[in-house]
């Protein structure tokens, strides 16, 4: 299958700092790309869906200018954690899809480990 | 809205018996497609299995299949022989309306 790749995979930041996490799509186009996240001993909760060279969509409950993503080329998106704090300490997950290849199936990434102190 | 449910938090076996995860879901949507997916301690999510609803017969991908059962609204996984590497949370999800909604997840414990 299609491979993803996230960096890093482990990150301690300090409270108000930002971090960034990257999510590249290695032998394929993402042109769709979401990000979960997932606290210990839960499920993926979709945080956000982005579309090549579009805005996210967010869902409800997730803010925006909290968690910012950019998704400016077909191998690549970003998601960017503002003024971090302790309670956004939590495990993230990307995933991607070839839309236009009329694929359905999402292929994961190994997941980035968020420590705020 | 999608929803999904798994209503076994924690499942054991004895290695190479069989068990079965339950998963119900709920959509609007008329097509759409149902995935079971292993997480192991690595936390890399691994496709093992998946469903297109329009296809009656179950799926099947050596070891594991599925029981589809559309007018219920039941997709169970079944785990034959089951091997100490199947050990990981288990979760049942749902792609429809473009977006994948996952169940709670199940623990399977592989007993040796």
């Amino acid at each position: 299958g299609a491979v993803v790749s996230q960096h890093p995979s482990w990150v301690i930041c300090k409270s108000g700092t930002s971090v960034k996490i990257e999510c590249r799509s290695l032998d394929f186009q993402a042109t769709t790309m979401f990000w979960y996240r997932q606290f210990p001993k839960q499920s993926l909760m979709l945080m956000a869906t982005s579309n090549e060279g579009s805005k996210a969509t967010y869902e409800q409950g997730v803010e925006k200018d909290k968690f910012l993503i950019n998704h400016a080329s077909l191998t690549l998106s970003t998601l960017t954690v503002t003024s971090a704090h302790p309670e956004d300490s939590s495990f993230y997950i990307c995933s991607a899809r070839d839309s236009l290849a009329g694929d359905y199936e999402q292929f994961f990434g190994p997941g980035t480990r968020l420590t705020v102190l | 809205a999608q929803t999904v449910t798994q209503s076994q938090p924690e499942m054991s076996v004895q290695e190479a018996e069989t068990v079965t995860l339950s998963c119900t879901y709920d959509t609007s949507e008329s097509d759409y497609y149902l995935f079971w997916y292993k997480q192991p301690p690595s936390r890399q999510m691994i496709l093992v299995i998946r469903q297109e609803a329009y296809k009656q017969q179950n799926a099947t991908e050596n070891r594991f299949s599925v029981n589809f059962q559309k007018a219920a609204k039941s997709f169970s996984l079944k785990i034959s022989d089951s091997q100490l590497g199947d050990a990981a949370m288990y979760f049942c999800a749902d792609l429809g309306a473009q977006k994948l909604v996952f169940g709670q997840g199940t623990r399977l414990t592989i007993n040796p």
